[in-house]
């Protein structure tokens, strides 16, 4: 079974920085690529960032990009994202996904899989 | 930047067919996966590449992509299908849809 364990969120003050983390099981973790997916209290789902199977191609949205980091460790089946500068705007709930590699990456990505969210609060 | 444009809500009465959209530039030229989201769980595939169905979505779940709109269409509507639902395609970036509610009454 596919699963995929968020951590590493928390309340943070503006200007402050959180590292999130994802525990990837029950697949070949370096057969995919991996993102993560944010959604605000009571609005919709915003993509963040993405990296491909071998941790290069990292990709962002330009709502984050400068601030954010996307890496991975293939050796640990673990995700990361580091963030800095947080501001108001980053509350919301962080989601671990996985990208189907029928079409990892490119005009058909989409995404198989998805975690529970960690939460990030951001608030002075 | 791209934009996906969904309705806020659509209603459907159990049994019917429920129809919801999702608008975009030259929208049928790309791919578009919808997903599935039910209060306080994580969002569910429900289709991908326009049309196909991933392993345990049921048959009433279809999908169609042409021109400036892609359509999710259920069919034979059942209370467990009220959720919310989104669009995603991906335009040198993945793009979300704003998201649909759909009320099963």
């Amino acid at each position: 079974e596919v699963q995929l364990v968020e951590s590493g969120g928390g309340v943070v003050r503006p200007g402050g920085s959180l590292r999130l983390s994802c525990a990837a099981s029950g697949f070949i973790f370096d057969d995919h690529g991996m993102s993560w997916v944010r959604q605000s209290p009571g609005r919709g789902l915003e993509w963040v960032s993405s990296i491909a199977w071998s941790g290069g191609s990292p990709t962002y949205a330009d709502s984050v990009k400068g601030r954010v980091t996307i890496s991975r460790d293939n050796g640990k089946n673990s995700l990361y994202l580091q963030m800095d500068g947080l501001r108001t705007e980053d509350t919301a709930l962080y989601y671990c996904v996985r990208d189907d590699k029928v079409c990892s990456g490119g005009s058909c990505q989409h995404f198989d899989h998805w975690g529970q969210g960690t939460q990030v609060i951001v608030s002075s | 930047s791209y934009e996906l444009t969904q309705p806020p809500a659509v209603s459907v009465s159990p049994g019917q067919t429920a129809t919801i959209t999702c608008s975009g530039d030259k929208l049928g030229d790309k791919f578009v996966s919808w997903y599935q989201q039910k209060p306080g769980q994580s969002p569910v595939l429900v289709i991908h590449q326009d049309r196909k169905r991933p392993s345990g979505i049921p048959e009433r779940f279809s999908g169609s992509n042409s021109g400036s709109t892609a359509t999710l269409t259920i069919s034979g509507t059942q209370a467990m299908d009220e959720a919310d639902y989104y669009c995603q395609a991906w335009d040198s970036r993945v793009v979300f849809g704003g998201g649909t509610r759909l009320t099963v009454l």
